[in-house]
């Protein structure tokens, strides 16, 4: 069974950098079937798609426009884990963050158990 | 303001079935054969229950169920139990490596 747990600071100020990791158990961060996505979820916003990586001989990264400038998805193959970075966050980057496996076309089978992000100084 | 319309509640007592309709346009929903649909429960992360319109993951009951019509999908659940008290959300792709999400639906078991 896959299970994704998330780690990282629930409180971040604005201007800085919010920072999340995402661990994967019972699947592999460089398997050639797989992906590797943030979501994010607030009340003004909903659910929002951020950003995916993924393994097919290389690495791709894919990135939401409204996010573009701004976001950095990492993977660490050697602790099989990925990892957000958001630059330059503002109030309405406050949100609940999920890190999840799946595509877009076919869903996200397995979630992370979500952090809860605020952005104030 | 999401990119898909969903009810904001639905409704229905134990038993019965209920559908929750998620409206898009030809450039997402329409588009392509790529509309999933969460349960979500209060202080949980989303739970795939439909994906590529109608197909189930392995683990979700057949009680629900998926369909698309033009460019609004469908999710119904049949057989309500109480457990399936929670908030429902469509998702579609959009191209160009762009998903849009609904907005949810409360769904409420009388």
């Amino acid at each position: 069974q896959v299970q994704l747990q998330q780690s990282g600071p629930g409180l971040v100020k604005p201007s800085q950098t919010l920072s999340l990791t995402c661990a994967i158990s019972g699947d592999s961060a460089s398997s050639n079937s797989a992906a590797w996505n943030w979501i994010r979820q607030s009340p003004s916003r909903g659910l929002e798609w951020l950003g995916r990586t993924y393994y097919r001989s290389k690495w791709y990264n894919d990135y939401a426009v409204s996010v573009k400038s701004r976001i950095t998805i990492k993977t660490d193959t050697s602790k099989n884990q990925f990892s957000l970075q958001l630059n330059s966050v503002t109030p309405e980057d406050t949100a609940v963050y999920y890190c999840a496996r799946g595509w877009l076309q076919s869903g996200f089978d397995f979630w992370g158990q979500g952090t809860m992000v605020t952005v104030s100084s | 303001q999401s990119a898909l319309t969903q009810p904001p509640s639905a409704s229905g007592s134990p038993g019965q079935s209920v559908t929750i309709s998620c409206t898009g346009t030809s450039s997402d929903v329409g588009g392509y054969n790529s509309v999933s649909w969460y349960q979500q429960h209060p202080g949980k992360a989303p739970k795939l229950m439909i994906y590529e319109v109608s197909k189930r993951p392995s683990g979700v009951p057949d009680r629900f169920s998926g369909s698309k019509s033009g460019n609004t999908a469908s999710l119904t659940v049949s057989g309500l139990q109480a457990e399936d008290e929670a908030d429902y959300y469509c998702s579609s792709y959009a191209g160009n490596n762009n998903l849009v999400f609904g907005g949810g639906s409360k769904l409420t078991v009388l």
